[in-house]
């Protein structure tokens, strides 16, 4: 099946510090990819969309400018966490839309694991 | 995106069949029934989707009720690596068409 890559899938940092987190898909194109958070025993919360080529859609709530995402081509997009604080300690997973499938399955990344120290 | 309601967790003894069951009422007409599952920190797996047809794949059994307000995912001979948390969800298909998450069903495999 499709394959998307998430690097790195952990991380440990200081607090203030910027992190950023890729998300690869690996044998397609994806014009849009979902990030994702999940806190321990909850379900995955949508962060925002990447779109290729153009500015991501924030879900409510979440801040654009605390969450940096870039999709600079049709299979990376990264999600920069700036400034970051024990409270953005989380699981990010990416998600990418395979367009040459069927509906357009949704195939996800391995997950990165954020520890804000 | 429609929403699902899904029982918060069930059990089922290893070899025997896996029925998850998952009501979305309000469905609509264009939307299809996927089911993703993610096995401890990781990410999720997809498992298969439906329109309105019943589908089968290697993984996995989905039964969609004539009428669309429900359905079934059924792992025939379910496996302690078939522990995990399974989601039903709903979407469009468009490109913009997010998956939106709720909180599953548990499934615990037992010996």
């Amino acid at each position: 099946g499709a394959v998307v890559s998430q690097h790195p899938s952990w991380v440990i940092c200081k607090s203030g510090t910027s992190v950023k987190i890729e998300c690869r898909s690996l044998d397609f194109q994806a014009t849009t990819m979902f990030w994702y958070r999940q806190f321990p025993k909850q379900s995955l919360m949508l962060m925002a969309t990447s779109n290729e080529g153009s500015k991501a859609t924030y879900e409510q709530g979440v801040e654009k400018d605390k969450f940096l995402i870039n999709h600079a081509s049709l299979t990376l997009s990264t999600l920069t966490v700036t400034s970051a604080h024990p409270e953005d300690s989380s699981f990010y997973i990416c998600s990418a839309r395979d367009m040459g499938r069927g509906t357009g399955e949704l195939f996800f990344g391995e997950g990165s694991r954020l520890t804000v120290l | 995106d429609a929403k699902t309601t899904q029982p918060p967790s069930m059990d089922c003894a290893e070899g025997r069949a896996a029925n998850l069951p998952c009501n979305h009422s309000t469905i609509s007409g264009n939307e299809y029934v996927y089911w993703y599952r993610q096995i401890h920190s990781q990410g999720p797996q997809y498992i298969i989707h439906g329109l309105k047809n019943n589908e089968t794949n290697e993984m996995a059994s989905l039964i969609i009720t004539e009428d669309r307000k429900s359905s079934t995912l059924i792992l025939p001979h379910a496996t302690l690596r078939d522990t995990a948390v399974y989601y039903c969800i709903v979407r469009g298909t468009g490109t913009a068409s997010k998956l939106t998450f709720g909180t599953g069903t548990r499934l615990q495999v037992t010996l």
